[in-house]
């Protein structure tokens, strides 16, 4: 299957800074990357839909201004944590999925490893 | 709207003992359905699929699952559990393979030697 990056994997950071966490495809191009939190012991609830240079369509309850979203390129998506603060802390995973038609991982939803992030 | 349900939060079996985690969905339409599983601090690990065809899908690791339309339900199942199966495993539905999923709450196997 196709492989989902996730860049760092863990970060600590204080409270009121902000913390970008980038997600790469690196065997296909990903038209589509989704990101999703997972706290402690609970399941995964979907944040954002980011389609490739168009704006992220956010999830109810999902702060648009908090959880900044950019998807540049056809490779990398980034979510940017901004003015993080303790409840932020939990575990962000991304997945990624190509829809140019003929592709090779063509409309399969591709997992990242997640990144941990921890606001002290 | 689509909905997923893992009745079992945790469940411990012995290894070599046979294991089946209960999945039930809720969908409008025709379902793809998947279980994935999660190692602890780690991301989803994609076990199997069902989008059409045998109702009986094979998948990684030796887990097999049934897609049951009658019953809403896509059960995972493994004869014989290894040490390493312990993990947290979801089940998640789709209307599309690529498309926004729905996951369960997961169900926690642990496995006594």
């Amino acid at each position: 299957g196709a492989v989902v990056s996730q860049h760092p994997s863990w970060v600590i950071c204080k409270s009121g800074t902000s913390v970008k966490i980038e997600c790469r495809s690196l065997d296909f191009q990903a038209t589509t990357m989704f990101w999703y939190r997972q706290f402690p012991k609970q399941s995964l609830m979907l944040m954002a839909t980011s389609n490739e240079g168009s704006k992220a369509t956010y999830e109810q309850g999902v702060e648009k201004d908090k959880f900044l979203i950019n998807h540049a390129s056809l490779t990398l998506s980034t979510l940017t944590v901004t003015s993080a603060h303790p409840e932020d802390s939990s575990f962000y995973i991304c997945s990624a999925r190509d829809l140019i038609a003929g592709a090779p991982f063509y409309n399969e939803q591709f997992f990242g490893p997640g990144t941990r992030l921890t606001v002290l | 709207a689509q909905s997923v349900t893992q009745p079992d939060i945790h469940i411990t079996v012995s290894e070599g003992a046979s294991l089946e985690l209960r999945c039930n969905y809720s969908y409008g339409a025709t379902p793809y359905l998947f279980w994935y599983v999660q190692s602890p601090g780690q991301g989803l690990q994609l076990l199997l699929k069902y989008f059409s065809g045998d109702t009986l899908v094979q998948g990684i690791k030796g887990f097999e699952a049934e897609f049951k339309r009658s019953q809403s339900s896509f059960n995972l199942r493994k004869p014989s559990v290894h040490w390493s199966d312990a993990a947290e495993y979801f089940c998640a539905v789709g209307n599309n393979a690529g498309n926004m999923l729905t996951f369960g709450g997961g169900t926690r196997l642990m496995v006594k030697p």
